[in-house]
């Protein structure tokens, strides 16, 4: 069964220092999603991405954030200058975009920024 | 997306059938109710979804009372890899729009 697959699966980090995180989501997906879960909280939205733009963003999706679809498979997260406040799991996710199609997500990137 | 109430947390014997609940009572007529699962930190995984009919898949089943403002998610022969957290989610998806998750319901299946 096709999966999403993320890169790496532990990244660490000093604080100040820019971060990028890999996704490949399913092959035919159109819709594409990052979501964070800091250790002990909820899974929370990060930002939504279709055709090459931002379709929505949440609070937490500050200029230190940014997304980017730099070929016809890979899908990233660049934090610019991380805080210590960004440790945290990062979920990307995919749907082929019909109506009700469920998200399906890989198993994260571990962030640990010290 | 309207407001889901579950249990914090739940124990099932091995074997047994897990019966999970949720309650959904502000939901609105085209939102569907949506189950996914979290096993250790991993990324969430969907496990099924319905709008009012009962559904059936190879996870699990999904029952959504007649008013629509609860559903139970049954997992019919609980292993230990069913240990989870387990989230419903109320949801009107026409393709593009994000899950929003609440802190679900941690199942521990006792051996």
């Amino acid at each position: 069964e096709p999966e999403v697959t993320q890169t790496p699966s532990h990244q660490v980090t000093q604080m100040g220092q820019e971060v990028i995180l890999r996704c490949v989501p399913i092959s035919n997906h159109l819709y594409f999603y990052w979501y964070r879960q800091i250790l002990g909280q909820k899974v929370e939205f990060l930002v939504s991405f279709y055709n090459n733009e931002i379709s929505e963003k949440s609070e937490i999706f500050d200029d230190q954030f940014s997304v980017e679809r730099p070929d016809g498979s890979n899908f990233t997260l660049k934090i610019r200058s991380t805080k210590l406040e960004d440790s945290a799991m990062y979920f990307c996710a995919s749907s082929i975009g019909t109506a009700n199609s469920p998200l399906h997500f890989g198993n994260g990137t571990r962030l640990t920024v010290t | 997306d309207a407001k889901t109430t579950q249990p914090p947390s739940m124990d099932c014997a091995e074997g047994r059938a897990a019966n999970l609940p949720c309650n959904h009572s502000t939901i609105s007529g085209n939102e569907y109710v949506y189950w996914y699962r979290q096993i250790h930190s991993q990324g969430p995984q969907y496990i099924i979804h319905g709008l009012k009919n009962n559904e059936t898949n190879e996870m699990a089943s999904l029952i959504i009372t007649e008013d629509r403002k609860s559903s139970t998610l049954i997992l019919p022969h609980a292993t230990l890899r069913d240990t989870a957290v387990y989230y419903c989610i109320v949801h009107d998806n026409f393709g593009n729009e994000k899950l929003t998750f609440g802190t679900g319901t941690r199942l521990t299946i006792i051996p």
